[in-house]
């Protein structure tokens, strides 16, 4: 069975422009999860969907961050004006009713120069 | 607030030395307890967990038991590998309809 899959793995982009991370969560699972990973702030929780439904956004870090998931495989994060504090690893990460049992894709590296 | 601390990395071991990578925890009533480990180039992976009190989690050779009285939660492996190079995060989660809450990570390197 395919893990979850996060596309690009990697992505390089101008400040000002608009960044698009996609995620497909393992089949069946009910959560999904996007973290951010930089050497400063570690691993921090940017929003969490249950059933498709944003439960926690508290961590996105401003309005520039947008997520949606229209349906129960797929997922977006999108950066709009992107900066270049942006810099990260952006993870996705889904469940099935145990929020502790995470199953993380390999990451998108974004790198905004 | 819930909080997570680990010790500091990098640790670097050589192979089959005695491993341990301390985590200390604040929080509220009684938490659940997570070692996440993060392989290169990979997201994280589940490790082992304890519930409750007393319990150990056990996984690949890893144990960490989960001591109320000191609030911590320390991973252990008698002899590790070269294969177990990764970064280690610890977490805990406060009931289950809350959030992982993840210390900084440690890096272990083992050398042959």
């Amino acid at each position: 069975d395919a893990g979850v899959i996060q596309s690009p793995r990697h992505e390089v982009t101008e400040m000002g422009q608009e960044v698009t991370l996609r995620c497909k969560p393992i089949s069946g699972h009910n959560s999904l999860f996007w973290y951010r990973q930089t050497m400063m702030r570690g691993l921090e929780l940017l929003i969490y969907f249950n059933n498709n439904v944003p439960i926690d956004d508290s961590g996105m870090p401003e309005d520039r961050f947008s997520a949606k998931m229209p349906n129960a495989s797929f997922s977006t994060l999108k950066i709009q004006p992107s900066e270049p504090r942006d810099s990260a690893v952006y993870f996705c990460a889904s469940s099935l009713n145990r929020v502790y049992e995470q199953y993380f894709g390999p990451g998108t590296r974004l790198t905004v120069t | 607030g819930n909080s997570v601390t680990q010790m500091e990395g990098p640790v670097t071991l050589s192979e089959e030395a005695f491993l341990t990578i301390n985590c200390t925890y604040t929080a509220t009533g009684y938490p659940s307890l997570f070692w996440y480990v993060q392989y290169p180039g990979e997201g994280l992976q589940l490790l082992l967990k304890a519930t409750k009190a007393d319990d150990k989690g056990s996984n690949k050779g890893f144990e960490a038991t989960y001591r109320k009285e000191t609030t911590s939660f320390h991973l252990e492996k008698g002899s590790v590998q070269v294969s177990d190079s990764a970064v280690y995060f610890c977490a805990l989660i406060y009931n289950q309809g809350g959030k992982l809450i993840f210390g900084q990570g440690t890096e272990l390197s083992v050398k042959p």
